[in-house]
């Protein structure tokens, strides 16, 4: 069965400095990989995503993840963090052995501070 | 400007009172999915459709249903909402249902059933 952890439920950094969020995933398949950023009273709006390639994906607003297929993660990154970068974010799966199911992450909010 | 549209953003409503909220993408998208959002469990899908009159359930799909007569519209009805259906329903649409393509999501709709 598909699965994704999010362990932290909140993330904090100082603006200026790197930024991490953690995603782990479990499928039986190939995994297909995504980012969305839920900003306050906003819908998701997709950030990136990882579907065969090159590990490290570039997406929107200078954010990069890195696909780990040894440690099943897809962590979420962004080398200097701006206090806009503020929101809730969710890591999301599907697999080529289900049927256009997709599972979400638990979410992690991400707080820059000034 | 290509979007997803849900209405109504606010509800209140009030138990075994039937509601339905609609759902409409204007990109000619085929696949079209409705989660609902509730803190500490990310999002769940509870139906999607992948095309015109084709649609099956998600991971949550007991208390709802859905229709889809056109393609631009994918209402969900609550025949007889309870309080544990209090939550944040999105919408979302795609291209296809094929598991590369991300989703493209509506504002969101908050539903208070009391």
């Amino acid at each position: 069965a598909q699965s994704v952890a999010q362990p932290e439920d909140q993330v904090n950094v100082a603006e200026g400095n790197p930024l991490t969020v953690k995603c782990t995933y479990s499928v039986s398949g190939n995994p297909y990989l995504f980012w969305y950023v839920q900003y306050p009273n906003r819908g998701l709006q997709f950030l990136l995503k990882y579907i065969t390639g090159d590990n490290l994906v570039k997406g929107s607003y200078g954010f990069e993840a890195e696909f780990n297929k040894s440690q099943t993660s897809f962590h979420l990154k962004k080398p200097s963090a701006l206090v806009s970068d503020s929101a809730l974010y969710f890591c999301a799966v599907r697999d080529d052995s289900s049927a256009s199911k997709i599972i979400f992450g638990s979410g992690t909010r991400l707080s820059i501070r000034p | 400007e290509a979007q997803v549209t849900q209405n109504p953003r606010y509800l209140i409503t009030v138990t075994g009172k039937k509601l339905t909220v609609t759902c409409s993408q204007n990109m000619n998208h085929e696949y079209m999915s409705w989660y609902r959002q509730d803190p500490g469990l990310g999002l769940r899908q509870i139906y999607y459709s992948m095309n015109v009159e084709v649609t099956d359930k998600g991971d949550v799909p007991e208390g709802y249903k859905v229709s889809r007569k056109e393609k631009r519209n994918f209402p969900l009805i609550l025949e007889s909402p309870s309080p544990n259906q209090t939550s944040l329903y999105f919408c979302a649409s795609s291209l296809s249902h094929h598991k590369r393509i991300n989703e493209q999501f509506g504002p969101g709709t908050r539903l208070t059933v009391l």
